[in-house]
């Protein structure tokens, strides 16, 4: 079983520039979520993705775009980079119909905005 | 609105001995599922245990009990013979309704508590 993939692991962008980030949710899952989590925090959460619509969304501006494939893949798109979105982007998966809806979370992109 | 409290934000513990972290939560959903990750310095977070509202015995995973005492809104990690592996941030996370339910999965995380295992 392949679990949740995350790519790339690190980038660098400068302020105003755009970034794609990609995920592959674990197999059998159905629902994408993203988080960001700022250094010494806890993870916040960004949207998520459920049968490729969103699905929910947290307290971020609509810069922070996503979009989900029928593969169930899928990708974070921010827009106008600032300093401040410099993080740790988490990606997780699950499968609502599950016993828990367990998150499964992939190894993270570090976001390094100059 | 759904709220993680972790008051400890470092624990040391000696190798073998059991260790609780501390959680404790707050939220008007009357159904809920309440989760514990591991995050070693790579980043990854590792899911580690979960306890549904309803559930009435307390959840165990190998090393990994969650003391979980709903009149309190407190969901404990209790980790027993501490490994040197295990130093690493843990969170404590929420998510509002029933698994399988219509609300969404958003999970609500804490601060954080990290966790150093001595030898």
């Amino acid at each position: 079983e392949t679990g949740v993939t995350q790519s790339p692991t690190h980038l660098i962008k400068t302020r105003g520039q755009q970034v794609t980030l990609r995920c592959s949710s674990q197999s059998g899952h159905n629902t994408v979520s993203w988080y960001q989590q700022a250094l010494g925090q806890g993870p916040q959460f960004i949207f998520q993705y459920y049968r490729e619509e969103e699905n929910g969304r947290g307290n971020f501006p609509p810069r922070f775009s996503g979009l989900q494939f029928p593969n169930y893949s899928s990708e974070l798109n921010v827009n106008a980079l600032e300093l401040d979105d410099s993080a740790l982007y988490l990606c997780a998966s699950s499968d609502p119909a599950g016993e828990s809806d367990t998150q499964y979370f992939g190894p993270g992109t570090r976001l390094t905005v100059l | 609105a759904q709220k993680i409290t972790q008051t400890q934000p470092g624990m040391f513990v000696q190798e073998k001995e059991a260790v609780t972290l501390d959680c404790t939560y707050d939220t008007s959903d009357p159904s809920y599922g309440l989760f514990w990750y591991k995050q070693p310095s790579s980043g990854e977070m590792i899911f580690l245990i979960y306890q549904g509202s309803y559930d009435q015995q307390n959840a165990t995973e190998g090393r990994y009990s969650l003391n979980f005492q709903k009149a309190r809104k407190s969901a404990n990690l209790v980790i027993s013979a501490s490994q040197l592996g295990d130093s690493a941030m843990y969170f404590c996370a929420m998510r509002p309704g029933a698994a399988g339910g219509t609300s969404y999965g958003k999970l609500t995380f804490g601060q954080g508590t990290i966790l150093t295992v001595h030898p």
